[in-house]
């Protein structure tokens, strides 16, 4: 069965960093870029960058340059997002998603809290 | 930046009718570059049409997808229950991918 599977729920501290873990089931992962999208509750799908797991090459949102990474391990066949300098704008369900967008990940939910 | 426009923000329609919903895009999308997704409460967002018109995989064909250009257009012929969510475009014909708004469509 084709899947992306996520790490689970992370709590952080404002200024603090977060990773997220996305790993490809069912597939080999760099046959597809896979892209990063966040919801905060109640609100809308905002992109946040792109990932062509084959060589490594990434996009950012402009909102989010300088504070996101996008890597890979293709020897586990895992995709990771970081955010570092948290606020509190940045609590959201986190979602990676394959090429398209024909498969997601189950979500990840970031708190920003002090 | 491509920015997209969804209307109607929200749609109220009863099971078994039809529900149209636009995108408009800033600017043209190349290739018509264009996606359809469908999210409920709790849960992540499903692919429904790609490429303004092409339907993803299992996807009902009561759902279609048409438009090029900046104007975009998802159809459901009939609705039924379980249709009732928020529908979000999305264009990936550059290399910022750009989300609309949604379209939450309501009994």
């Amino acid at each position: 069965q084709v899947q992306l599977v996520q790490s689970g729920a992370e709590v952080k501290r404002p200024g603090a960093s977060v990773r997220v873990s996305c790993k490809a089931s069912g597939y080999t992962l760099t046959n597809y870029d896979i892209n990063w999208v966040r919801q905060a509750t109640g609100q809308g799908l905002e992109w946040m960058g792109w990932m062509n797991p084959k060589n490594g090459n990434t996009g950012y949102a402009q909102k989010f340059q300088g504070r996101v990474t996008m890597t890979r391990n293709t020897s586990t066949g895992t995709a990771y997002v970081e955010l570092s300098s948290l606020r509190s704008e940045d609590t959201a369900v986190y979602y990676c998603a394959r090429g398209v967008g024909d498969i997601w990940g189950q979500g990840t939910m970031v708190t920003v809290s002090s | 930046e491509i920015v997209l426009t969804q209307s109607p923000g929200t749609l109220s329609l009863s099971p078994g009718e039809r529900a149209t919903l636009s995108c408009r895009a800033s600017q043209s999308v190349r290739n018509s570059y264009l996606a359809w997704y469908q999210q409920k409460p709790g849960q992540a967002p499903r692919l429904l049409i790609y490429g303004a018109s092409s339907r993803a995989t299992g996807i009902p064909d009561r759902f279609n997808g048409s438009g090029s250009g900046t104007d975009f257009t998802l159809t459901i012929s009939r609705l039924e229950p379980e249709d009732f969510a928020v529908y979000y475009c999305q264009q990936y014909g550059t290399s910022i991918l750009t989300f609309g708004p949604g379209t939450k469509v309501e009994i």
